[in-house]
């Protein structure tokens, strides 16, 4: 069983739908749960991080994590064709000064398509 | 430019032969990472460094070798390809302490295919 677990999908909106993006983890030590977004033929960039438990909000993207559950998720609200990418999630743990370990886990990958 | 680049961007190669992968950067991190992508399994950790000479195995380094020859550039090597070696090869880099992320900044990747 892979640490972090993440639907492939293919996961296909209209434009303007409510997107969920879901993984589990199985490592209750991760403390920094990140989301890659990657376009085609790109390399992944960091969307958004959160740190322990908890929600945050960056304009239509909110991440929340639920460390109880090992379950985080991120939403896409007002979803646009320029959201059409394969988002990851990825975990790290945390060293002893509080700050990401840096070395990361990744999940399989959702491929998300926003459709006009 | 670019702040991490890799080269090449694409290679078809043969069972058997020894392929380098290369990755340099300008973002002056500390750490820097070989990942693969495979459909179906995300990335996968293949070798990390957290400086110079500091060099770490990840979670699949059996038949890869990396070397950190400067802070910029870290290449890894192919040292007999196989075809279940084709994916899509990225590099990353991070700045390590004190960022409280440390967040990984990716390379346009290098697709490889061993026939």
């Amino acid at each position: 069983q892979k640490e972090v677990e993440q639907d492939p999908g293919p996961l296909s909106v209209p434009e303007g739908a409510i997107v969920s993006l879901n993984c589990t983890y199985s490592n209750s030590a991760f403390q920094y749960f990140m989301w890659y977004r990657q376009y085609s033929r790109k390399g992944p960039e960091l969307l958004m991080y959160t740190y322990s438990s908890g929600n945050k909000e960056d304009g239509r993207f909110t991440a929340q994590v639920d460390k109880s559950s090992k379950y985080i998720s991120l939403f896409i609200r007002d979803s646009q064709p320029s959201d059409s990418a394969t988002y990851l999630c990825a975990m790290s743990l945390s060293n002893a000064g509080g700050t990401s370990y840096g070395k990361l886990t990744f999940g399989q990958g959702t491929i998300l398509t926003v459709h006009p | 430019d670019a702040d991490v680049t890799q080269t090449p961007r694409n290679r078809i190669t043969k069972t058997g032969k020894r392929i380098m992968l290369e990755c340099s950067q300008t973002k002056g991190h500390d750490r820097m990472y070989w990942y693969r992508q495979d459909p179906g399994l995300g990335l996968r950790l293949i070798y990390y460094s957290f400086d110079v000479k500091d060099i770490n195995k990840g979670e699949i380094s059996d038949g890869y070798s990396v070397s950190r020859q400067a802070q910029a550039k870290f290449s890894l090597s192919l040292e007999s390809a196989i075809p279940n070696q084709t994916a899509l090869y990225f590099c990353a880099t991070s700045a390590g302490a004190p960022t409280i992320t440390d967040t990984q900044y990716f390379g346009p990747g290098t697709r490889l295919t061993v026939l």
